[in-house]
């Protein structure tokens, strides 16, 4: 069975600080989502990644997705209290097209 | 635009009942998931509908059920329910089923079980 692990599992920093939160399978990836969710809330797609060594930004937000597409990594840089959320992340693995999420990463920037 | 709607928005129930949770997915998705999602953990996958027939099904007992109607909305169903089955459950939809698809999560409804 696949194992997804997402590190760490708490993290909390003061605003202006940078942050990686990592994902890890010993699954090679079709595909890769990450997604943030708030208290009280459903999650909310960030980015999709596709091939292996990928890397998005979004804004303060740098995803990387492994060579191998067995791991993922995101960069927060210069944290804000709006950032505050559960990071989750969610790999198509291949040939299966449901959603496996992680336990997440809760991220607490205090102000 | 209305995105995923979700009703209850809370619940409470007792051991031994049966709840019924409604899902409305975004106008023009065809497909409709349900995850379950417990404290502290990440989502887990019920069940996925497509064109009102199942797609597939994660590893729950069977007392979990779900439908989809022919306007794409959603029931989902527990029966027999025991206290680990309060959780966050969430409905998500997306346009048609496939990789890199993107599912757009309602607000979910939180059902606690007495």
């Amino acid at each position: 069975t696949q194992l997804l692990e997402q590190s760490p599992q708490f993290l909390s920093i003061q605003e202006g600080e940078n942050l990686t939160v990592y994902c890890n399978s010993s699954s090679v990836f079709s595909s890769l989502q990450w997604y943030r969710q708030e208290p009280g809330e459903g999650p909310v797609l960030l980015v999709t990644v596709v091939t292996g060594g990928e890397v998005k930004k979004l804004k303060r937000l740098t995803f990387q997705f492994g060579d191998a597409r067995k791991d993922s990594s995101l960069h927060i840089t210069a944290a804000q209290p709006g950032d505050t959320g559960l990071y989750l992340c969610a790999p198509h693995l291949v040939n299966d097209y449901k959603l496996s999420f992680g336990a997440g990463t809760t991220v607490t920037v205090r102000a | 635009d209305a995105g995923v709607t979700q009703s209850p928005t809370h619940l409470i129930k007792t051991r031994g009942q049966h709840v019924t949770l409604r899902c409305s997915p975004i106008s023009g998705h065809k497909s409709v998931s349900w995850y379950q999602q417990v404290l502290g953990q990440g989502p887990q996958f019920i069940f996925q509908y497509y064109e009102k027939e199942e797609r597939g099904r994660g590893n729950f007992p069977d007392r979990f059920s779900a439908r989809q109607f022919p306007n794409y909305s959603s029931e989902l169903n527990v029966n027999a329910l025991l206290l680990g089955d309060s959780a966050l459950y969430l409905c998500a939809s997306s346009l048609v089923v496939g990789v890199q698809e993107t599912q757009y999560f309602g607000p979910g409804t939180r059902l606690l079980v007495l």
